[in-house]
């Protein structure tokens, strides 16, 4: 099945310092989330990604829809404490015959020392 | 963003007891669900897919059986875990998404369910 590989796995930085991840796939996908999760809670929406190329950002968040459709990076950038959490990539495809689902990466746990 | 909620928050149960998991969307008509099970430091596992007045769809290896999914109404789906044991302890998340096919799924907070 398809998998996504998201790197990477943690992160420790200071604050104020700019971070970056992202997630490459086997296939295509037709949109691309970028999820913050803290614990004991749900994944939260950060962006979500509808076209190939497309750049789109959220305060201090940008995310890009890789052109090949098969990743996407998100940046982070001066980050402070409360970035604290595990953010989640997830590639979804088109609607009908259960491509719909949402395929999730493993998850890069961030660390913020103040 | 729209807004998913679940309930309970958490649980703690008896081996061999059921457990009823609520979740539902409060500011929009979900016509799909989805409930995911997610193990301690792991990613999320897609257990089931729900369509509103139709039978779930199950993931491969998922006891339909042991894990009842209904989704009777727009905005109401419920997981029932059925004689639970152990092994069952996880953290529970559904998210529902509206009518067109792309929009985008809005996660719940989670159920916490341990199984004594």
């Amino acid at each position: 099945g398809q998998q996504l590989n998201q790197s990477p796995q943690s992160m420790f930085i200071q604050e104020g310092e700019d971070v970056s991840m992202n997630c490459t796939s086997s296939s295509i996908f037709n949109t691309w989330l970028w999820y913050k999760q803290d614990p004991g809670e749900g994944p939260v929406l950060l962006i979500a990604l509808y076209k190939a190329g497309e750049l789109t950002s959220n305060g201090r968040l940008t995310a890009q829809f890789g052109i090949t459709r098969k990743d996407s990076f998100l940046n982070i950038s001066a980050s402070i404490p409360s970035d604290v959490g595990i953010y989640f990539c997830a590639g979804q495809g088109a609607p009908g015959g259960g491509s719909e689902k949402l395929v999730f990466g493993k998850g890069t746990k961030l660390t913020v020392n103040p | 963003g729209a807004v998913v909620s679940q309930h309970p928050s958490w649980v703690i149960c008896k081996s061999g007891t059921s457990v009823k998991i609520e979740c539902r969307s409060l500011d929009f008509q979900a016509t799909t669900m989805f409930w995911y099970r997610q193990f301690p430091k792991q990613s999320l596992m897609l257990m089931a897919t729900s369509n509103e007045g139709s039978k779930a769809t199950y993931e491969q290896g998922v006891e339909k059986d042991k894990f009842l999914i209904n989704h009777a109404s727009l905005t109401l789906s419920t997981l029932t875990v059925t004689s639970a044991h152990p092994e069952d302890s996880s953290f529970y998340i559904c998210s529902a998404r509206g009518r067109r096919g792309t929009d985008t799924q809005y996660f719940g907070p989670g159920t916490r369910l341990t199984v004594l």
